[in-house]
Protein backbone atom coordinates (compact mmCIF):
# COMPACT_ATOMS: atom_id res chain seq x y z
CA UNK A 1 0.00 0.00 0.00
CA UNK A 2 1.24 3.20 -0.86
CA UNK A 3 1.74 5.32 2.20
CA UNK A 4 3.60 8.29 4.04
CA UNK A 5 4.01 6.82 8.07
CA UNK A 6 5.26 8.84 10.81
CA UNK A 7 6.28 7.99 14.42
CA UNK A 8 5.81 8.37 16.77
CA UNK A 9 2.26 9.35 16.43
CA UNK A 10 1.77 10.68 20.02
CA UNK A 11 4.64 12.19 22.06
CA UNK A 12 5.27 14.19 25.38
CA UNK A 13 8.02 15.47 26.44
CA UNK A 14 9.69 17.89 28.62
CA UNK A 15 11.46 21.17 27.20
CA UNK A 16 15.39 20.93 26.15
CA UNK A 17 15.04 17.00 25.24
CA UNK A 18 16.14 16.24 22.17
CA UNK A 19 13.81 14.29 20.22
CA UNK A 20 13.43 12.86 16.59
CA UNK A 21 9.95 12.39 14.50
CA UNK A 22 10.46 9.84 11.55
CA UNK A 23 8.97 9.96 8.33
CA UNK A 24 9.11 7.69 5.81
CA UNK A 25 7.58 7.15 2.54
CA UNK A 26 7.05 3.82 -0.12
CA UNK A 27 6.34 5.96 -2.95
CA UNK A 28 9.51 6.98 -4.66
CA UNK A 29 8.75 10.64 -4.00
CA UNK A 30 11.70 12.92 -4.63
CA UNK A 31 9.84 15.88 -2.92
CA UNK A 32 9.11 15.38 1.24
CA UNK A 33 8.35 18.11 3.47
CA UNK A 34 7.16 18.76 7.07
CA UNK A 35 4.18 21.00 8.04
CA UNK A 36 2.96 22.22 11.39
CA UNK A 37 -0.82 22.77 12.19
CA UNK A 38 -2.21 25.49 14.96
CA UNK A 39 -5.46 26.18 15.37
CA UNK A 40 -5.81 29.45 13.61
CA UNK A 41 -2.62 29.17 11.84
CA UNK A 42 -3.94 26.43 9.44
CA UNK A 43 -0.46 24.32 7.73
CA UNK A 44 2.62 25.81 7.78
CA UNK A 45 5.82 24.32 6.43
CA UNK A 46 8.48 23.67 8.65
CA UNK A 47 11.54 22.19 5.73
CA UNK A 48 11.08 20.55 2.18
CA UNK A 49 13.07 18.48 0.48
CA UNK A 50 13.33 18.09 -3.36
CA UNK A 51 15.80 15.30 -3.61
CA UNK A 52 18.24 13.65 -1.50
CA UNK A 53 20.83 15.81 0.14
CA UNK A 54 18.90 18.99 -0.36
CA UNK A 55 17.01 20.72 1.55
CA UNK A 56 15.63 24.18 2.11
CA UNK A 57 13.73 26.38 5.07
CA UNK A 58 10.03 26.38 4.79
CA UNK A 59 8.17 29.51 6.35
CA UNK A 60 8.64 28.58 9.93
CA UNK A 61 12.14 26.51 10.43
CA UNK A 62 13.27 27.96 13.54
CA UNK A 63 14.08 25.52 16.24
CA UNK A 64 13.66 22.42 13.93
CA UNK A 65 16.42 20.50 12.08
CA UNK A 66 16.04 18.27 9.01
CA UNK A 67 18.35 15.76 6.87
CA UNK A 68 17.81 13.58 3.89
CA UNK A 69 20.46 10.70 3.30
CA UNK A 70 17.49 8.71 1.97
CA UNK A 71 15.38 9.33 -0.43
CA UNK A 72 12.59 7.76 1.41
CA UNK A 73 13.49 9.35 5.30
CA UNK A 74 13.07 12.59 5.90
CA UNK A 75 13.25 12.40 9.39
CA UNK A 76 12.57 16.07 11.63
CA UNK A 77 15.00 17.01 14.39
CA UNK A 78 14.40 18.97 17.63
CA UNK A 79 17.36 20.04 19.23
CA UNK A 80 15.92 21.60 21.98
CA UNK A 81 12.18 21.49 22.22
CA UNK A 82 10.15 24.17 23.58
CA UNK A 83 6.33 24.72 24.76
CA UNK A 84 5.42 27.19 21.65
CA UNK A 85 6.60 23.77 19.40
CA UNK A 86 3.76 22.21 20.70
CA UNK A 87 1.44 21.49 17.59
CA UNK A 88 0.63 18.57 15.41
CA UNK A 89 2.85 17.29 13.08
CA UNK A 90 2.40 16.37 9.39
CA UNK A 91 5.28 14.45 6.74
CA UNK A 92 4.10 14.97 3.36
CA UNK A 93 5.11 13.49 -0.18
CA UNK A 94 4.70 13.98 -3.59
CA UNK A 95 6.66 13.54 -6.93
CA UNK A 96 6.55 16.72 -8.83
CA UNK A 97 9.18 15.06 -11.60
CA UNK A 98 6.82 13.52 -13.18
CA UNK A 99 4.22 16.00 -13.10
CA UNK A 100 2.59 15.45 -10.13
CA UNK A 101 2.67 18.04 -7.56
CA UNK A 102 -0.47 16.48 -5.43
CA UNK A 103 1.37 15.66 -1.93
CA UNK A 104 0.04 13.21 0.36
CA UNK A 105 -0.10 13.15 4.30
CA UNK A 106 1.50 11.15 6.74
CA UNK A 107 -1.11 10.44 9.52
CA UNK A 108 0.40 13.48 12.05
CA UNK A 109 2.26 13.58 15.30
CA UNK A 110 0.81 15.15 18.32
CA UNK A 111 3.82 16.46 19.84
CA UNK A 112 3.04 18.28 23.51
CA UNK A 113 6.34 20.10 25.29
CA UNK A 114 5.88 21.19 29.01
CA UNK B 1 -2.70 39.98 2.13
CA UNK B 2 -3.20 36.12 3.16
CA UNK B 3 -1.77 34.08 0.05
CA UNK B 4 -4.06 31.95 -0.22
CA UNK B 5 -7.62 33.20 1.82
CA UNK B 6 -10.58 30.90 2.60
CA UNK B 7 -14.18 31.84 4.66
CA UNK B 8 -13.24 29.62 8.00
CA UNK B 9 -16.65 28.92 8.20
CA UNK B 10 -18.84 27.26 9.23
CA UNK B 11 -21.08 26.51 6.64
CA UNK B 12 -24.15 24.56 7.18
CA UNK B 13 -26.09 22.91 4.77
CA UNK B 14 -28.89 20.22 4.68
CA UNK B 15 -28.20 16.76 3.82
CA UNK B 16 -28.73 16.66 0.11
CA UNK B 17 -28.09 20.26 -0.73
CA UNK B 18 -25.15 21.67 -2.73
CA UNK B 19 -21.93 22.70 -0.53
CA UNK B 20 -20.37 25.61 -2.08
CA UNK B 21 -16.59 25.96 -0.74
CA UNK B 22 -14.46 28.89 -2.04
CA UNK B 23 -11.12 30.10 -2.33
CA UNK B 24 -9.00 32.82 -3.65
CA UNK B 25 -5.14 33.24 -4.25
CA UNK B 26 -2.66 36.25 -4.73
CA UNK B 27 0.51 34.35 -6.55
CA UNK B 28 -0.81 35.27 -10.24
CA UNK B 29 1.78 32.82 -11.27
CA UNK B 30 0.06 29.63 -9.66
CA UNK B 31 -0.75 26.62 -11.95
CA UNK B 32 -1.43 23.33 -9.91
CA UNK B 33 -4.54 23.81 -7.11
CA UNK B 34 -5.72 21.26 -4.94
CA UNK B 35 -8.78 20.43 -2.55
CA UNK B 36 -7.82 18.45 0.76
CA UNK B 37 -10.54 17.24 3.48
CA UNK B 38 -9.06 16.99 6.92
CA UNK B 39 -11.44 15.76 9.83
CA UNK B 40 -10.70 16.52 13.28
CA UNK B 41 -7.52 14.88 14.33
CA UNK B 42 -6.40 13.32 11.10
CA UNK B 43 -4.25 13.81 8.41
CA UNK B 44 -5.50 16.24 4.88
CA UNK B 45 -6.61 13.95 2.37
CA UNK B 46 -6.43 15.11 -1.46
CA UNK B 47 -9.79 14.96 -3.07
CA UNK B 48 -9.34 17.25 -6.01
CA UNK B 49 -6.56 18.60 -8.43
CA UNK B 50 -7.27 21.11 -10.92
CA UNK B 51 -4.30 22.48 -13.16
CA UNK B 52 -6.69 24.26 -16.15
CA UNK B 53 -9.04 27.08 -16.37
CA UNK B 54 -12.57 25.31 -16.03
CA UNK B 55 -14.45 22.62 -14.20
CA UNK B 56 -13.75 19.27 -13.24
CA UNK B 57 -15.88 17.00 -11.86
CA UNK B 58 -14.74 13.66 -9.63
CA UNK B 59 -18.09 11.45 -8.48
CA UNK B 60 -19.81 13.89 -6.36
CA UNK B 61 -17.12 16.48 -6.06
CA UNK B 62 -16.35 19.76 -8.93
CA UNK B 63 -13.67 21.91 -8.84
CA UNK B 64 -13.66 24.90 -10.46
CA UNK B 65 -10.78 27.01 -11.38
CA UNK B 66 -10.79 31.02 -12.52
CA UNK B 67 -7.52 32.31 -13.29
CA UNK B 68 -8.05 35.31 -14.48
CA UNK B 69 -10.03 36.31 -10.74
CA UNK B 70 -7.55 34.06 -9.07
CA UNK B 71 -10.31 32.21 -7.61
CA UNK B 72 -11.21 28.45 -7.16
CA UNK B 73 -13.96 26.86 -5.56
CA UNK B 74 -15.22 22.86 -5.14
CA UNK B 75 -18.85 21.83 -5.07
CA UNK B 76 -20.05 19.26 -3.11
CA UNK B 77 -22.99 17.64 -4.15
CA UNK B 78 -25.96 15.34 -2.59
CA UNK B 79 -24.03 16.50 0.73
CA UNK B 80 -23.85 14.10 2.98
CA UNK B 81 -23.22 13.76 7.06
CA UNK B 82 -19.63 12.46 6.07
CA UNK B 83 -19.00 14.93 4.07
CA UNK B 84 -18.78 17.27 7.52
CA UNK B 85 -15.08 18.27 7.95
CA UNK B 86 -12.49 21.54 7.00
CA UNK B 87 -12.10 22.12 3.77
CA UNK B 88 -8.16 22.95 2.88
CA UNK B 89 -7.80 24.96 -0.53
CA UNK B 90 -3.80 24.62 -1.71
CA UNK B 91 -2.10 26.29 -4.28
CA UNK B 92 1.00 25.56 -5.66
CA UNK B 93 3.42 28.31 -6.08
CA UNK B 94 5.02 29.68 -9.01
CA UNK B 95 8.53 28.19 -7.82
CA UNK B 96 6.59 25.05 -7.76
CA UNK B 97 8.37 24.36 -4.56
CA UNK B 98 5.99 24.65 -1.99
CA UNK B 99 2.48 24.12 -1.60
CA UNK B 100 0.73 26.97 0.26
CA UNK B 101 -2.63 26.66 2.55
CA UNK B 102 -5.79 28.14 3.55
CA UNK B 103 -6.83 28.12 6.84
CA UNK B 104 -9.90 25.76 5.76
CA UNK B 105 -13.70 26.18 5.79
CA UNK B 106 -15.48 23.84 8.36
CA UNK B 107 -18.56 22.44 6.64
CA UNK B 108 -21.32 20.83 8.70
CA UNK B 109 -23.63 18.87 6.59
CA UNK B 110 -27.00 18.39 8.91
CA UNK B 111 -29.12 15.22 8.30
Amino acid sequence: EAQVTQNPRYLITVTGKKLTVTCSQNMNHEYMSWYRQDPGLGLRQIYYSMNVEVTDKGDVPEGYKVSRKEKRNFPLILESPSPNQTSLYFCASSSPQTGRYEQYFGPGTRLTVT
Amino acid sequence: QKEVEQNSGPLSVPEGAIASLNCTYSDRGSQSFFWYRQYSGKSPELIMFIYSNGDKEDGRFTAQLNKASQYVSLLIRDSQPSDSATYLCAVLNTGFQKLVFGTGTRLLVSP
